[in-house]
């Protein structure tokens, strides 16, 4: 079945620790995207991408770095320099035109 | 650029009756609009857009949705709920001239109580 796998679904971060988090999609979908989830404040857009090699800053980018250097892969790493990391992180794809996103299953980050 | 408004962050409603689900929108640019279930611990779930055509849409488990462009709203609403719709449910909104890049509300947890 085609969809969007994130990994892992649970993840813990130390002081000072850069951190990835997978995002892979089988859907052949151009555009990916990555969002963070926190409570009453529906979803911020952090990266996205609509071809691969190229990707464009969200809303909250500061503090994250992704890469897309193949079309199904779209990994976000959370580094140090992002002071408040903990979050439920969603990753995206779409493939274009008028067509509605499609999720993952999430990754819920925390702090040791 | 858009900006979507949820107006309740929760509804509480008993099993069996029905519910509406608040949505306003801005927008400088004709929309497309989208909302979305999410289940605990998981992404979010497609439950029904409106892109053109009848400004009535419906979903497959007895949901619809009505795009109101004087009213820029695009409420959500079901006649009957059953414990199983208790989710987050979240609008979105999406200029038709953009990247397909999504603006999110706050979104509404649903609570259905037996």
């Amino acid at each position: 079945d085609g969809g969007i796998t994130q990994s892992p679904k649970y993840l813990f971060r130390k002081e000072g620790q850069n951190v990835t988090l997978s995002c892979e999609q089988n859907l052949n979908h151009d555009a990916m995207y990555w969002y963070r989830q926190d409570p009453g404040q529906g979803l911020r857009l952090i990266y996205y991408s609509q071809i691969v090699n190229d990707f464009q800053k969200g809303d909250i980018a500061e503090g994250y770095s992704v890469s897309r250097e193949k079309k199904e892969s779209f990994p976000l790493t959370v580094t140090s320099a992002q002071k408040n990391p903990t979050a439920f992180y969603l990753c995206a794809s779409a493939e274009g035109g008028d067509q509605p996103q499609h999720f993952g299953d999430g990754t819920r980050l925390s702090i040791l | 650029a858009q900006s979507v408004t949820q107006l309740d962050s929760q509804v509480p409603v008993f099993e069996e009756a029905p519910v509406e689900l608040r949505c306003n929108y801005s927008s400088s640019v004709s929309v497309y609009l989208f909302w979305y279930v999410q289940y605990p611990n998981q992404g979010l779930q497609l439950l029904l857009k409106y892109l053109s055509g009848s400004t009535l849409v419906e979903s497959i488990n007895g949901f619809e949705a009505e795009f109101n462009k004087s009213q820029t709203s695009f409420h959500l609403r079901k006649p009957s709920v059953h414990i199983s719709d208790t989710a987050e449910y979240f609008c979105a909104v999406r200029g038709n001239n953009a990247g397909n890049m999504l603006t999110f509300g706050g979104g509404t947890r649903l609570m259905v109580k037996p």
